[in-house]
C-alpha cells in the first residue's frame, strides 16, 4: 500500500525559504523509474506541478519557477525535500507530494497536502 | 509552452450524462489523464492514458482524445460525482508535466 505525507510549516513569511518534506512509505527509489512529484494549489485556483525528482537522482522543474526550486531525496529515509526560496503571498498554496510509477506520466497516489500560508 | 484548457464549470442532473472538455493543440498526439478532486482533498486519478480506469473507478467514467480536444465522459451522473475535475499531459520533449485549469462539475 503506497502512501505520502506532506510535513512543514503551516505558516511562513515573505523573502524566507520554505522547505517542505515528502515521507512515504509503499514503494522505493530502488526500483527503477519511480519517481516523487511536488503539485500545489492556491485556494479556489488549479493544480500546478512544480518538480519531479526521478529514481536516479534526474531532476525536473517547472519552468516558471526553475530559479527558486530545489528538490531532493534521502534513500534510506524515504523522504523528498522540496525547497522554494523567497517567498511571497502568492505562493500560499497547498503542497501535495505524488508517487509516480516508473514508465507512466500520471500520479495515481497523492498525499493528503499541506497549506502554506505566506504573510506579508 | 503547453496550455490545456477546460471549462469553467458544467452543470449535469442526476442520471444524465456529464461532459468535461480539455483543449489543447494537437492534444490527440499525446496521453491526457484525469483526476477528481472534491473539497478539502487530494486529487484521485479517474482517468489514464486517455480511457483506462484505474481499479476502483466506476465504469460510468469514460474517456476521449482526438485532434484538439479530449474529453472526460460521466454516464449516470451521482450526486457523489460533484466535484472538480483536472486534465493532465506529460510534454515529452520537456519532460514536465501540465495540468488543466480545471472545471467544477455540478449536479443539479
Amino acid at each position: 500500500q503506497i502512501t505520502l505525507k506532506e510535513s512543514g510549516p503551516t505558516l511562513v513569511k515573505a523573502t524566507q525559504t520554505l522547505t517542505l518534506t515528502c515521507t512515504f512509505s509503499g514503494f522505493s527509489f530502488s526500483t527503477s523509474g519511480v519517481g516523487v512529484g511536488w503539485i500545489r494549489q492556491p485556494p479556489g485556483k488549479a493544480l500546478e506541478w512544480l518538480a519531479l525528482i526521478y529514481w536516479d537522482d534526474d531532476k525536473r522543474y517547472s519552468p516558471s519557477l526553475k530559479s527558486r526550486l530545489t528538490v531532493t531525496k534521502d534513500t534510506s529515509k524515504n523522504q523528498v525535500v522540496l525547497t522554494l526560496t523567497n517567498m511571497d503571498p502568492v505562493d500560499t498554496a497547498t503542497y501535495f507530494c505524488a508517487h509516480r510509477r516508473g514508465g507512466v506520466y500520471y500520479f495515481d497516489y497523492w498525499g493528503q497536502g499541506t497549506l502554506v500560508t505566506v504573510s506579508s | 509552452s503547453y496550455v490545456l484548457t477546460q471549462p469553467p464549470s458544467v452543470s449535469v442532473a442526476p442520471g444524465k450524462t456529464a461532459r468535461v472538455s480539455c483543449g489543447g493543440n494537437n492534444i490527440g498526439t499525446k496521453s491526457v489523464h484525469w483526476y477528481q478532486q472534491k473539497p478539502g482533498q487530494a486529487p484521485v486519478l479517474v482517468i489514464y492514458y486517455d480511457s483506462d480506469r484505474p481499479s476502483g473507478i466506476p465504469e460510468r467514467f469514460s474517456g476521449s482524445n482526438s485532434g484538439d480536444t479530449a474529453t472526460l465522459t460521466i454516464s449516470g451522473v451521482e450526486a457523489g460525482d460533484e466535484a472538480d475535475y483536472y486534465c493532465q499531459v506529460w510534454d515529452g520533449t520537456s519532460d514536465h508535466y501540465i495540468f488543466g485549469t480545471g472545471t467544477k462539475v455540478t449536479v443539479l
